[in-house]
């Protein structure tokens, strides 16, 4: 029952490094998200897919890429990290389906990330 | 655009209710959410509400819904320490891409 996996949990990085964060849901969903979440300022949405070969910029989407490699996997790579880049990743999933039920998003449980 | 507010903290003794405030501005908004994180965690979803309802109880969770005023709150009855935790108010977008549009978060401390 493992829902939305994401990984690593935690991680270093030097400034100018790069690095990818991996996000994976078994539930057959739709829409996948990344989120950052700094101090005082709840969650942002970087970028999202959709659905499986479409992803589209969030609010915050500069000094990200992201690929939707299939329907279960959506990773988030910085190119070149910056320390405004420290924050919490959260990565969620919903099914994009119509009616009722309100398209609940689950999350991830974070990656906290930090960069000197 | 879609903005959402929330009070930043709220502190209240074990056994009294909590109520968590919210208002949004996105009026053409279909879903409202409650989101649990606490230390250390990812958000747990609480309950959510359809906008064509006014109130929705979900045992000791009542979400209360003012269509009029874009305000959402939500009540916890006989607030426990467990109860301890950062709470968010969030919309649903109205475009097709369903992501939720998260307040800055209510941070609840419950007082032995």
């Amino acid at each position: 029952n493992a829902g939305v996996t994401q990984t690593p949990k935690f991680q270093v990085l030097k400034t100018g490094q790069s690095m990818t964060l991996q996000c994976a849901q078994d539930m057959n969903h739709n829409s996948m998200y990344w989120y950052r979440q700094d101090p005082g300022m709840g969650l942002r949405l970087i970028y999202y897919s959709a659905s499986e070969g479409t992803t589209d910029k969030g609010e915050v989407p500069n000094g990200y890429n992201v690929s939707r490699l299939n329907k279960r996997e959506f990773s988030l790579r910085l190119e070149s990290a910056a320390p405004s880049q420290t924050s919490v990743y959260f990565c969620a999933s919903s099914e994009r389906a119509q009616g009722q039920g309100g398209n609940t998003i689950y999350f991830g449980e974070g990656s906290w990330l930090t960069v000197v | 655009g879609e903005d959402v507010e929330q009070s930043l903290f709220l502190s209240v003794r074990e056994g009294d209710s909590s109520v968590i405030n919210c208002t949004y501005t996105d009026s053409s908004s279909t879903y409202l959410y409650w989101y649990k994180q606490e230390p250390g965690a990812g958000l747990q979803l609480l309950t959510y509400i359809f906008s064509n309802m006014d109130m929705k109880q979900d045992q000791r969770l009542t979400v209360l819904l003012n269509k009029k005023d874009k305000h959402l709150s939500l009540r916890i009855a006989d607030t426990q320490t467990g109860d301890s935790a950062i709470y968010f108010c969030a919309e649903r977008a109205v475009d097709s891409s369903y992501k939720l549009i998260f307040g800055s978060g209510t941070r609840l401390l419950v007082r032995p």
